[in-house]
């Protein structure tokens, strides 16, 4: 079945450590996004990918940096730069082009210890 | 900057009821907008997409309306079941990039 994996489900992180979440569709999308998630709050956009080896920063990039070396992986880094890290971060693929909708991942929880 | 707004918060209600979701987005240039369902601790579940050019769409119980030009939409849940109790977020997308979310509705359903 196609879809999108998030890994792992649940991460803890220590003060001054950066740490990488993994999202790997094998939908055949083009375009790839991270969001991030606060209690009883919506989505927040950090950074998005339209097609490999491009990426753009999202309404709340700093203190977390991507790649996009091939179609199916889009990991997330969390540095130590990002003050507030704990919370729940969401990945999603989409077919790129603008009429399409999205498909999202089961998510992380990231807790800083 | 667009911004979306989802009203009420939170409803409970008893099974069997019809019920209606609603959410507002300021700016109406959007491409489509896209219905999620999220239970608790998980990832988003796509519930319809309805794009621009489309009034409403339709699946199984759930009916999703578009008004795109007062910047509105609803999601109309028809004889509402314990197993619909979760949040349900609602996102008008621009461009690329550009989907907006609500904070979601939070619904409980007493048997």
């Amino acid at each position: 079945d196609g879809g999108i994996t998030q890994s792992p489900k649940y991460l803890f992180r220590k003060e001054g450590q950066n740490v990488t979440l993994s999202c790997e569709q094998n939908l055949n999308h083009d375009a790839m996004y991270w969001y991030r998630q606060d209690p009883g709050q919506g989505l927040r956009l950090i950074y998005y990918s339209q097609i490999v080896n491009d990426f753009q920063k999202g309404d709340i990039a700093e203190g977390y940096s991507v790649s996009r070396e091939k179609k199916e992986s889009f990991p997330l880094t969390v540095t130590s730069a990002q003050k507030n890290p704990t919370a729940f971060y969401l990945c999603a693929s989409s077919r790129g082009r603008d009429n399409y909708g999205y498909t999202f991942g089961s998510g992380t929880r990231l807790t800083v210890v | 900057k667009q911004e979306v707004t989802q009203i009420p918060a939170a409803l409970s209600v008893p099974e069997g009821e019809n019920l209606v979701l609603n959410c507002s987005f300021t700016d109406s240039a959007i491409y489509n907008l896209q219905w999620f369902r999220q239970d608790p601790g998980k990832g988003l579940t796509s519930l319809l997409l309805i794009q621009s050019s489309q009034r409403e769409q339709t699946s199984g119980r759930l009916n999703a309306s578009l008004d795109k030009s007062s910047g509105r939409s609803t999601l109309y849940i028809a004889a509402s079941q314990p197993g619909d109790s979760a949040t349900y977020l609602c996102a008008p997308r621009l461009r690329a990039g550009k989907s907006t979310f609500g904070d979601g509705t939070t619904l409980t359903v007493k048997p």
